[in-house]
């Protein structure tokens, strides 16, 4: 099973101010086609998931450009350039080449 | 608009069983993998089962091999789980996802697993 790791685990961060994720993958999720299978979500406190970037950098329908993905072989970055009262919650990296698909453990962005 | 719908979550003991549906709207249902994610109380996601277009392919993570069975009805636009000889470990809230990249999700359905 391909092990997703994200740092940090725990992020407080001001409002205004720029948040970085990183994620590692224990196996490229490169596929054959050339796509990088990489995808970062957010959930919100009692909500579920939503994805927001798609195949490392492409941004979902509705997701504020202020949310950029960005990386290549087994790392991966998501930042956030300002972050906004409503993006607290926890952000999730997963891949969906080997299966089972795995999910990062998620990293908690909070207010300080 | 994309909608997905659980169902079927509830309260059950060690040993049992629990069937759980996913209603599909806004969508071409039969153009996509359907798949079951799970999250335990407090805990991360969780990648459990998935299911091909035309239900000829499904995957399931090995936790859940011989116990869950994912399946779909096309013309109903739905996804189901079969969840048999349930354990603690299994208490969670289910959600279901579109498509390979899980681009859309439900709002989830709690499965309780305890005497």
């Amino acid at each position: 099973e391909v092990v997703m790791t994200q740092s940090p685990l725990s992020l407080p961060v001001t409002l205004g101010q720029e948040a970085s994720i990183s994620c590692r993958c224990s196996q490229s999720p490169v596929y054959s086609d050339g796509n990088t299978y990489l995808h970062w979500f957010h959930q919100r406190p009692g909500q579920s998931p939503r994805r927001l970037i798609y195949k490392v950098s492409n941004r979902d329908s509705g997701v504020p450009d202020r949310f950029s993905g960005s990386g290549s072989g087994t790392d991966f970055t998501l930042k956030i350039s300002r972050v906004e009262a409503e993006d607290v919650g926890i952000y999730y990296c997963m891949q969906t080449i080997h299966w089972p698909g795995t999910f990062g453990q998620g990293t908690k962005v909070e207010i300080k | 608009e994309v909608q997905l719908v659980e169902s079927g979550g509830g309260l059950v003991q060690p040993g049992g069983s629990l069937r759980l549906s996913c209603a599909a709207s806004g969508f071409t249902f039969t153009g996509f993998w359907m798949s079951w994610v799970r999250q335990a109380p407090g805990k991360g996601l969780e990648w459990v089962a998935n299911i091909k277009e035309d239900g000829s392919h499904k995957n399931y993570v090995d936790s859940v091999k011989g116990r869950f069975t994912i399946s779909r009805d096309n013309a109903k636009n739905s996804v189901y789980l079969q969840m048999n000889s349930l354990r603690g470990e299994d208490t969670a809230v289910y959600y279901c996802a579109k498509g390979a990249g899980f681009d859309s999700w439900g709002q989830g359905t709690l499965v309780t697993v305890s005497s």
